[in-house]
């Protein structure tokens, strides 16, 4: 069945830094990959998506670009900001399911 | 325009008390997903919604648990003879589209079984 894993946490990085988070799928088919964030004391919500290879999603500066070679979607930014603390999941659905299958998140922390 | 509601957002209930939990999805929206999440852990699917119509329950984890939707639109999850593994939080989501789109989270319903 379709599964995803992501890169162990808890990620602590100094404001400014450079982020990566890792992300590889494994589905049949070809999935729309996402990207989730859960802000503290927050629902989660949609960060970014790609739906077809060689995509790349992007917003509030981060991007993720959808690899089928080696079936990865890494979360990435230039430099962060305090207010991008948060837990971040990476998703995917597949296009013959209704379902997200989800990772178990990785808790980003960044510090001034 | 409002976004997904659930109801209650804290549940207590004793085991072996029977519990309901409500979905008000975006209007409009086709689908409707009912998740679990355990602490630390992502979102467990439970089961799935395309109008009214239940076509996916295979993410429920014991008879215990019922999902209906009968007019395609709010939702309600049941859960008999609550359990302490049952304890969680339970997100409902929404989306425009049958499959493959984004799906919009409610805040969920944080139970606790004791």
């Amino acid at each position: 069945g379709d599964s995803v894993t992501q890169m162990e946490g808890p990620v602590t990085l100094s404001e400014e830094a450079f982020l990566t988070i890792n992300c590889t799928y494994t589905a049949t088919g070809y999935p729309s990959l996402f990207w989730y964030v859960q802000y503290p004391g927050e629902g989660l919500q949609l960060l970014l998506k790609a739906t077809k290879a060689d995509d790349k999603g992007s917003n509030k500066g981060f991007e993720a670009t959808y690899r089928k070679e080696t079936t990865s979607f890494h979360l990435e930014k230039g430099s962060v900001q305090v207010s991008d603390s948060a837990v971040y999941f990476c998703a995917l659905s597949s296009t013959n399911a209704g379902k997200s299958t989800f990772g178990d998140g990785t808790t980003l922390t960044v510090k001034p | 325009g409002a976004g997904v509601s659930q109801s209650p957002r804290y549940k207590v209930a004793k085991r072996g008390q029977d519990v309901a939990l409500r979905c008000d999805p975006i209007s409009g929206h086709v689908s409707l997903f009912w998740y679990q999440q355990a602490l630390g852990q992502g979102p467990e699917f439970l089961t799935y919604f395309q109008n009214e119509a239940q076509l996916d329950k295979s993410g429920l984890p014991s008879d215990r648990f019922f999902a209906e939707r009968p007019e395609g639109s709010v939702s309600t999850l049941k859960i008999q003879r609550t359990q302490q593994e049952d304890s969680a939080v339970y997100l409902c989501a929404s989306s425009l589209a049958v499959w493959g789109d984004e799906q919009y989270f409610g805040p969920g319903t944080r139970l606790t079984v004791t």
